[in-house]
C-alpha cells in the first residue's frame, strides 16, 4: 500500500542524544513535512521540503534539522536531545506543483519519542 | 499570518443525531481550507477540502463542511452520527499561494455515543 512509513514508531531516549526520525514516502510526491503533536497544541511545523535539494523553517524549528537528498526520504534529526523535544513527530507530503500546493497532506502513522 | 480556532475541545452526540464540529480561520489571501481526522495511535487522515467553487463541500464517511466566507468559518457537519465517527477532528488552513504551510486548530475530540 503506498504510503508513508515512519520509524521508529517509538523510542525512549536520554537527554542529549541526538536521534534521527526516518520518513520514506513511495507516491512522489514534491513536497514533504515534519509536525510535532502536543497535547492542547495541535500540530505545529518543524521544518517542511516543497521539493527535494531544499528545505524551509516552520514554526518549531530550533533543536531539529532535516535534509532532502531525493524525492523520497526526509529525516528530521535532533542534535542534542532535550526533554522539551517530547513528543509525537508526524511526517507528511503533498502533491505540490511549485508554487500552488492545493493538495491535501498524507501522514505518517508517528514516531513517539520521549526524552529523559 | 494565518490562523485557525476550534471553539469547542470537546463535543459529544448521540447516535443517530446530526454532528457539527466548529472552525472558525483567519488568512491575508484566499483561504484552501481542510478536515482530517485522527483515531487514536494513528496519524491524520484527510476528510475533505475545500479550494474553490461549490460552498458546500463533500468528503470521505458521510461528511460534509459548508465554506463560508462572511463569518470566515468551515464548519464539519454530518447528517446522522455513527459511533465509529468518535476521534480527534482537526481544521486547517492554507493561503491559496503558500506552498509550504499548513497551519491547524488545536483539535476538536468528538465523542458519539450509543
Amino acid at each position: 500500500i503506498a504510503g508513508i512509513t515512519q520509524a521508529p514508531t517509538s523510542q525512549i531516549l536520554a537527554a542529549g542524544r541526538r536521534m534521527t526520525l526516518r520518513c520514506t514516502q513511495d507516491m512522489r510526491h514534491n513536497a514533504m513535512y515534519w509536525y510535532r503533536q502536543d497535547l492542547g497544541l495541535g500540530l505545529r511545523l518543524i521544518h517542511y521540503s516543497n521539493t527535494a535539494g531544499t528545505t524551509g523553517k516552520g514554526e518549531v524549528p530550533d533543536g531539529y534539522s532535516v535534509s532532502r537528498a531525493n524525492t523520497d526520504d526526509f529525516p528530521l534529526t535532533l542534535a542534542s536531545a532535550v526533554p522539551s523535544q517530547t513528543s509525537v513527530y508526524f511526517c507528511a507530503s503533498s502533491d505540490s506543483g511549485l508554487g500552488l500546493d492545493t493538495g491535501e497532506l498524507f501522514f505518517g502513522e508517528g514516531s513517539r519519542l520521549t526524552v529523559l | 499570518a494565518q490562523s485557525v480556532a476550534q471553539p469547542e475541545d470537546q463535543v459529544n452526540v448521540a447516535e443517530g443525531n446530526p454532528l457539527t464540529v466548529k472552525c472558525t480561520y483567519s488568512v491575508s489571501g484566499n483561504p484552501y481550507l481542510f478536515w482530517y481526522v485522527q483515531y487514536p495511535n494513528r496519524g491524520l487522515q484527510f476528510l475533505l477540502k475545500y479550494i474553490t467553487g461549490d460552498n458546500l463541500v463533500k468528503g470521505s464517511y458521510g461528511f460534509e463542511a459548508e465554506f463560508n466566507k462572511s463569518q470566515t468559518s468551515f464548519h464539519l457537519k454530518k447528517p446522522s452520527a455513527l459511533v465509529s465517527d468518535s476521534a480527534l477532528y482537526f481544521c486547517a488552513v492554507r493561503e491559496g499561494t503558500n506552498a509550504g504551510k499548513s497551519t491547524f486548530g488545536d483539535g476538536t475530540t468528538l465523542t458519539v455515543k450509543p
